[in-house]
């Protein structure tokens, strides 16, 4: 079974705009990962966030991490027509040495 | 390095016939996993190798399929014989285990999209 779960399912917005995702997981994790897979192509790692971290950036991303919550949260910042894609967390809770991906979240950004 | 490698990318057979997915895996990766992707079930982990050992098939839906690594460089995903309910998308991913026991990045292949007529 899929350990993360996303939230919305699917977001489109303009341009310039900012879109922000939600995951929650059910048990206690090591880490959790974000990635971004375009239309046709295998997912790529975008950030890592450790259970021991609340919050980190990269370039126009700012992931956050609520362990008491069981959630976590994915910015984009100053969306660009590029940033349209799906969005999966995933946790390595489930078993050791794996990951369990959620569904995703499709997010189109509207030039 | 040119990443995760899989062949096929397109694969096309009919019900009943043997299907072979390959993957070359990323130089000095110690884990390979392949996954399965459908619109109504997601991203599905079927098998998992460390160091060419299968460690979890758990995710392998039935006895058609099975996966061997002969090597660091290679794997393959066969199923036997293939049926419509099959037809998906299925990516290889590696990845290096950074040694203090949590699960590092993965690097996925660009995936061989099966169909089953």
């Amino acid at each position: 079974s899929q350990q993360g779960e996303e939230d919305p399912q699917a977001l489109s917005i303009q341009e310039g705009e900012n879109a922000t995702m939600n995951c929650s997981y059910k048990t206690s994790i090591n880490n959790l990962q974000w990635y971004r897979q375009n239309s046709g192509r295998g997912l790529v790692h975008l950030i890592l966030i450790r259970s021991n971290e609340r919050e980190k950036h990269s370039g126009r991303l700012r992931v956050t991490l609520d362990t008491s919550k069981k959630s976590s949260s994915l910015l984009i910042t100053a969306s660009r027509a590029a940033d349209t894609a799906s969005y999966f967390c995933a946790t390595d809770a489930a078993r050791p040495n794996r990951l369990a991906f959620g569904k995703g979240n499709q997010v189109v950004v509207i030039p | 390095d040119a990443g995760v490698i899989q062949s096929p990318r397109h694969e096309v057979t009919e019900m009943g016939q043997e299907v072979t997915l390959r993957c070359k895996p990323i130089s000095g990766h110690d884990y390979l996993f392949w996954y399965r992707q459908t619109m109504m079930r997601g991203l599905e982990l079927l098998i998992y190798f460390n160091n060419n050992v299968p460690i979890d098939d758990s995710g392998m839906p039935e006895d058609r399929f099975s996966a061997k690594m002969p090597n660091a460089s290679f794997s393959t995903l066969k199923i036997q014989p293939s049926e419509p309910r099959d037809s998906a998308v299925y990516f290889c991913a590696s990845s290096s285990n950074p040694g203090w026991g949590d699960m590092y990045e993965q690097f996925f292949g660009p995936g061989t999209r099966l169909t089953v007529l």
